[in-house]
């Protein structure tokens, strides 16, 4: 049972360097998310995908990019990393509404 | 913006007595609330979830309870064992879901 499966758990990058985090589930959830968490800050949005094809902007989109590649995966890519996107990075599913969220692990980022 | 509110950033109480978390929202389209709890170094799991035609929800050692009217919901912890001992975000949902920025309980034993 992976439930949600994030690659990598860690990561430094230099500013201006990009990446793609990958998350992954294995409970026909149709519905996928991506958080950070900063200290004092909670967990915010960054980007969410309802359904397999569409993606849409939560709180925090600036400096990110989302693909929803197929039911099971959900990727963000940072094009340009800057340090204030230094944080833990959490992807979520669910089935849908009203559900709870499964959590990956996290994947922690410094960007220097 | 923040929609949901903790505003004790911890809470530290004796194994065996009652931990009560608690957590404000501004938005009154929420329609479901949720507790998640987190360890260090893992990913938030749920733990226990309220709609909002209900005021009390109960599952073993935890009960969420719900006050519309205040915009106001509460986690109790009976009896608190010292492996209670996370961090506990509230979450709202309406759409999305948006969460507080958390609580971190310490059970003593």
């Amino acid at each position: 049972n992976a439930g949600v499966t994030q690659t990598p758990k860690f990561q430094v990058l230099k500013t201006g360097q990009s990446m793609t985090l990958q998350c992954a589930q294995d409970m026909n959830h149709n519905s996928m998310y991506w958080y950070r968490q900063d200290p004092g800050m909670g967990l915010r949005l960054i980007y969410y995908s309802a359904s397999e094809g569409t993606t849409d902007k939560g709180e925090v989109p600036n400096g990110y990019n989302v693909s929803r590649l197929n039911k099971r995966e959900f990727s963000l890519r940072l094009e340009s990393a800057a340090p204030s996107q230094t944080s833990v990075y959490f992807c979520a599913s669910r089935p849908g509404q009203p559900y709870g969220y499964t959590f990956g692990s996290g994947t922690r980022l410094t960007v220097v | 913006d923040q929609q949901v509110k903790q505003n004790s950033p911890s809470l530290s109480v004796q194994e065996g007595r009652i931990s009560i978390l608690n957590c404000d929202y501004t938005n009154s389209m929420f329609d479901y609330f949720l507790w998640y709890k987190k360890y260090p170094a893992e990913g938030p799991t749920f733990l226990i979830s309220i709609s909002s035609i209900k005021d009390k929800n109960e599952d073993g050692r935890f009960t969420v309870f719900l006050n519309k009217s205040a915009k106001h919901l509460s986690l109790h912890i009976v009896p608190s064992q010292p492996g209670d001992s996370a961090v506990y975000f509230c979450a709202a949902s309406g759409g999305d879901m948006r969460f507080g920025a958390g609580t971190r309980l310490t059970v003593k034993p």
